[in-house]
């Protein structure tokens, strides 16, 4: 079992540019979540997906954060025109069904800096 | 809604003494609570999570007991190690909604 797996690992843009995260879940688990992860604010909960279906996105900035997941292999989150306050550590997480809480999964986090 | 505090900021200790890093939340119903460890560069991993039967949940050391009562699940080591130092999360999942993190509770431990 490959854990979850995010890529890239670090990212770098320009001001203004778009940035696609990927995430991987672990295989069977229906649950795929974002977080985002800076110092000053901690982890922030942004999306989470059950079953592919989008469940609560209240945590995502509305104008230009996105997430899918058209798959149960796969979820992507995109930043469109990013800003320098999108810089964060940007943590994907699975978990089986949450019938005993959603016991999470973290990935290695993709480091996204807009410069 | 549903919400975490911890232990703001950094706690520092002396290699061999008791850890305790506070949890509290508030819940409308009735949440599991987890405890989250993320070592320097590494992802967070799940280190405890609590049991319905009052059971005490123990890994690596670590324990935490679920109190309803008082809405806490603190975490407790008798003997802390300079392998321990790392950050620390309470996190809350309920009603099959994506689990909360509090703010994290840095843990430094010193020789």
């Amino acid at each position: 079992n490959a854990g979850v797996i995010q890529t890239p690992r670090h990212k770098v843009t320009g001001k203004g540019q778009e940035a696609t995260l990927w995430c991987e879940p672990i295989s069977g688990h229906s649950a795929v979540f974002w977080y985002r992860q800076t110092i000053v604010q901690g982890l922030e909960f942004l999306t989470y997906f059950r079953n592919q279906a989008p469940i609560d996105d209240s945590g995502m900035p509305k104008e230009r954060f996105s997430a899918q997941m058209p798959n149960q292999s796969h979820s992507t989150l995109k930043i469109q025109s990013t800003q320098p306050q999108d810089s964060a550590v940007y943590l994907c997480a699975s978990s089986l069904d949450a019938g005993g809480g959603y016991e999470q999964y973290f990935g290695p986090g993709t480091r996204l800096t807009v410069l | 809604g549903d919400s975490v505090t911890q232990t703001e900021g950094l706690v520092t200790l002396t290699e061999g003494l008791p850890v305790m890093l506070n949890c509290t939340y508030q819940s409308t119903y009735s949440p599991f609570l987890f405890w989250y460890v993320q070592h320097l560069n590494e992802a967070p991993k799940l280190l405890l999570k609590s049991f319905t039967d009052n059971k005490r949940p123990e890994h690596q050391g670590f324990h935490a007991t679920l109190h309803k009562s008082s809405s806490s699940f603190h975490l407790q080591k008798s003997s802390a190690q300079l392998s321990d130092s790392a950050l620390y999360y309470c996190a809350l999942s309920e009603n099959n909604n994506a689990p909360r993190f509090g703010a994290g509770t840095k843990l430094s431990v010193k020789p």
